[in-house]
């Protein structure tokens, strides 16, 4: 079945250290990839896209992800996180032959240890 | 910058009552949705619109009701609330002429059902 995965349900980091966090689809052909993040109690902001191109994408508050075709992966990144990067964040996936929905993951919860 | 917007933010009422949720959007966009999200759940469509007058059901069944009667606005309602419905509501618009389905997402309003 056609999906997109998150696979950890919980990360807990270090401020100041490192991130990646996961996301995988199962779909043919590339599909559009997305992103998001969501605060406590908040709607989801758009932190960053994949339609074609280079495959390592930059997006805001110092988060880049990079497609890999050949492991349908599309994971996120921070070289160095700071405690408001706190939140929910997820995946999504709009696939090419489906131009009208989008897929989001299960989502990833990120806490900050100080 | 254009915005879409959600009223109200948090809503507690007793079971049986009537209530609407609004949302509007001032991009132009074509496309709405309405996603059903508990505390740190994933997200699910529960309707969507790709224009006026257009109205579908999402993935995951729900009793409320949606109409598009102007390209801005797409209100959800509920014509008897039971605490079944207790969850958050997030409202998306997409559309544009570069249409990768990216999504902007309101602030949500969160509902109590008692």
């Amino acid at each position: 079945a056609q999906s997109v995965t998150q696979p950890d349900i919980h990360i807990t980091v270090s401020e100041g250290a490192s991130l990646e966090l996961r996301c995988n689809y199962s779909y043919g052909a590339t599909p559009y990839l997305f992103w998001y993040v969501q605060s406590p109690g908040q709607g989801l902001q758009l932190l960053l896209k994949y339609f074609s191109g280079d495959t390592l994408v930059q997006g805001i508050k110092g988060f880049e992800a990079e497609f890999k075709r050949s492991q349908s992966s599309f994971n996120l990144r921070k070289p160095s996180v700071h405690w408001s990067d706190a939140a929910e964040y997820f995946c999504a996936v709009v696939p090419y032959s489906s131009a009208s929905k989008i897929i989001f993951g299960s989502g990833t919860r990120l806490s900050i240890r100080p | 910058e254009a915005d879409i917007y959600q009223t109200p933010r948090y809503l507690v009422i007793g079971t049986g009552k009537k209530i609407t949720l609004e949302c509007s959007q001032t991009m132009g966009h074509d496309k709405m949705y309405w996603y059903q999200q508990d505390p740190g759940m994933e997200l699910h469509l529960i309707h969507y619109s790709y224009g006026v007058n257009s109205t579908e059901k999402g993935d995951l069944s729900s009793e409320s009701t949606v109409s598009r009667i102007r390209t801005e606005h797409f209100p959800l309602t509920l014509e008897s609330a039971r605490p079944s419905h207790t969850s958050q509501y997030l409202c998306a618009s997409s559309g544009g002429l570069a249409d990768y389905n990216e999504q902007f997402f309101g602030p949500g309003t969160r509902l109590t059902v008692l």
